[in-house]
C-alpha cells in the first residue's frame, strides 16, 4: 500500500538557518504530494502541494519539488524563523485508491527554531 | 476565507459511553473525511464520505464508528461505545468535487476517554 517516510525529529535550528526535511513516498500510481503544518495547539494547515513530477510547490518561503525518479518531496526553506516552529507532515493522495483520495501521512517532523 | 469548523474542541467521556463529534465542512465541498491523531503519532485516515455514503474506510473504522450527514451542513462521527484507545485528536476535512485534490482540515476535537 501507499506509504510516506519522513526524517525523524526533532530538528533544532537557529534562526536564519537553512532547513531541509526529507520525505520519500511509495505509491502505486501518480500521487499528489503535500506538506501540512501543525502549529502548537492547532489543526493541520496546508503549506504547499505538487500534483505531478517536477512540479515545485512553494508558500511562505518554503519549497518542495516533486521528484518522481527518487520518489521524494523534500521540504526546504532558506532562512527559518522562530515562528516556523511546528510539526511538519508530508502526505500523499493517490487517485488510484479511489475517487475520494484519502491522504496518507508521514509521522511528522517537529521543528524547533531558536534565537 | 471559508474554513472547516469542529465542535466541541475538547470532549471528555467515560469508557463505554457514546460520543458524537461534529463538523461543518466548507459549504461547496462534497467530499468529507475523518482522521485521527493519537498523541505523538501520525495522522491516520478513518473514513471518507461522498454522496451520502461511505467511499472508503480504514481498518480502524470498525462497527463502533459511524458517520452521518444529518442535514445540509453538518458531518458527524459517532463512536458508539468508547474505549481508552479511542483517546485522540479527531480531525474533519473536506474537499471540493473535482477542481482540486486539496483537503482542508478543521482545528480538531480532542477526545479523552477515562
Amino acid at each position: 500500500g501507499d506509504s510516506v517516510t519522513q526524517m525523524e525529529g526533532p530538528v533544532t535550528l537557529s534562526e536564519e538557518a537553512f532547513l531541509t526535511i526529507n520525505c520519500t513516498y511509495t505509491a502505486t500510481g501518480y500521487p499528489s504530494l503535500f506538506w501540512y503544518v501543525q502549529y502548537p495547539g492547532e489543526g493541520l494547515q496546508l503549506l504547499l502541494k505538487a500534483t505531478k513530477a517536477d512540479d515545485k510547490g512553494s508558500n511562505k518561503g518554503f519549497e518542495a519539488t516533486y521528484r518522481k525518479e527518487t520518489t521524494s518531496f523534500h521540504l526546504e526553506k532558506g532562512s527559518v524563523q522562530v515562528s516556523d516552529s511546528a510539526v511538519y507532515f508530508c502526505a500523499l493522495s493517490d487517485p488510484n485508491t479511489g475517487t475520494a483520495s484519502k491522504l496518507t501521512f508521514g509521522t511528522g517532523t517537529r521543528l524547533q527554531v531558536t534565537l | 476565507e471559508p474554513e472547516v469548523t469542529q465542535t466541541p474542541s475538547h470532549q471528555v467521556t467515560q469508557m463505554g459511553q457514546e460520543v458524537i463529534l461534529r463538523c461543518v465542512p466548507i459549504s461547496n465541498h462534497l467530499y468529507f473525511y475523518w482522521y485521527r491523531q493519537i498523541l505523538g503519532q501520525k495522522v491516520e485516515f478513518l473514513v471518507s464520505f461522498y454522496n451520502n455514503e461511505i467511499s472508503e474506510k480504514s481498518e480502524i473504522f470498525d462497527d463502533q464508528f459511524s458517520v452521518e450527514r444529518p442535514d445540509g451542513s453538518n458531518f458527524t462521527l459517532k463512536i458508539r461505545s468508547t474505549k481508552l484507545e479511542d483517546s485522540a485528536m479527531y480531525f474533519c476535512a473536506s474537499r471540493n468535487l473535482v477542481t482540486t485534490d486539496t483537503q482542508y482540515f478543521g482545528p480538531g476535537t480532542r477526545l479523552t476517554v477515562l
